[in-house]
């Protein structure tokens, strides 16, 4: 049974450029949420994706967008990077019979120089 | 709106003994989970063990208990034996309980990097 796997696993982009992280959430979960963490700190909720539609988000910018496909996968899109968008990127999914367990994949580690 | 707050940057332990991370929280909540995680340097963030608020029993999983005072807004997480794999970032965190299908957000502390010495 495949966890949460995210791609890809690092990534090195230029100020101003767009990036997009996937990830395909635990078998049998149909809920996939996404955070960022920068370096040393604890991961910040960016947005919960369900039935393809963003259910909640959290205090980021119009520049991180996102989407779900109809087999419960996921993208993140950075548009316009920033050096403060440099951070590791996790995936969580949940679902199933107890929703409100999350389990994440390794992350994604973006780099904008 | 939610805050986690661990207020121990580093902590170490020897090898067989116990060590308690602490966490402290505020929230206006009355119906919320209570999540430690584990971040190995291998980077994936994996679940140790979850109190619900509604529930006056610590929870225990293994090694690992945790001493939850709801009055005091308290959640710390106590782990026995210690083993050098216990050797991780741990982050405490809150979730809402959500009524919607979809479940709710992770509210995460800022963590405590726990080293475990031979």
């Amino acid at each position: 049974d495949a966890g949460v796997t995210q791609s890809p696993t690092h990534l090195i982009k230029t100020r101003g450029q767009q990036v997009t992280l996937r990830c395909s959430p635990k078998s049998g979960h149909d809920t996939v949420s996404w955070y960022q963490q920068a370096l040393g700190q604890g991961p910040q909720f960016i947005f919960q994706y369900y039935e393809e539609e963003e259910r909640q988000r959290g205090n980021f910018p119009d520049r991180f967008s996102g989407h779900q496909f109809p087999n419960y996968s996921s993208e993140l899109n950075v548009n316009a990077l920033l050096l403060g968008d440099s951070a590791l990127y996790l995936c969580a999914s949940s679902g199933g019979r107890d929703k409100n367990i999350q389990y994440f994949g390794a992350g994604t580690r973006l780099s904008v120089l | 709106a939610q805050t986690v707050t661990q207020s121990q940057p580093e902590m170490s332990v020897q090898e067989a003994e116990t060590v308690t991370l602490s966490c402290t929280y505020d929230t206006s909540e009355n119906n919320y989970y209570l999540f430690w995680y584990k971040q190995p340097p291998s980077r994936q963030m994996i679940l140790v063990i979850r109190q619900e608020a509604y529930k006056q029993q610590n929870a225990t999983e293994n090694r690992f208990s945790v001493n939850f005072q709801k009055a005091a807004k308290s959640f710390s997480l106590k782990i026995s034996d210690s083993q050098l794999g216990d050797t991780a970032m741990y982050f405490c965190a809150f979730m809402k309980i959500r009524q919607e299908t979809s479940g709710s957000r992770l509210t995460f502390g800022e963590g405590t990097q726990l080293t475990v010495n031979p």
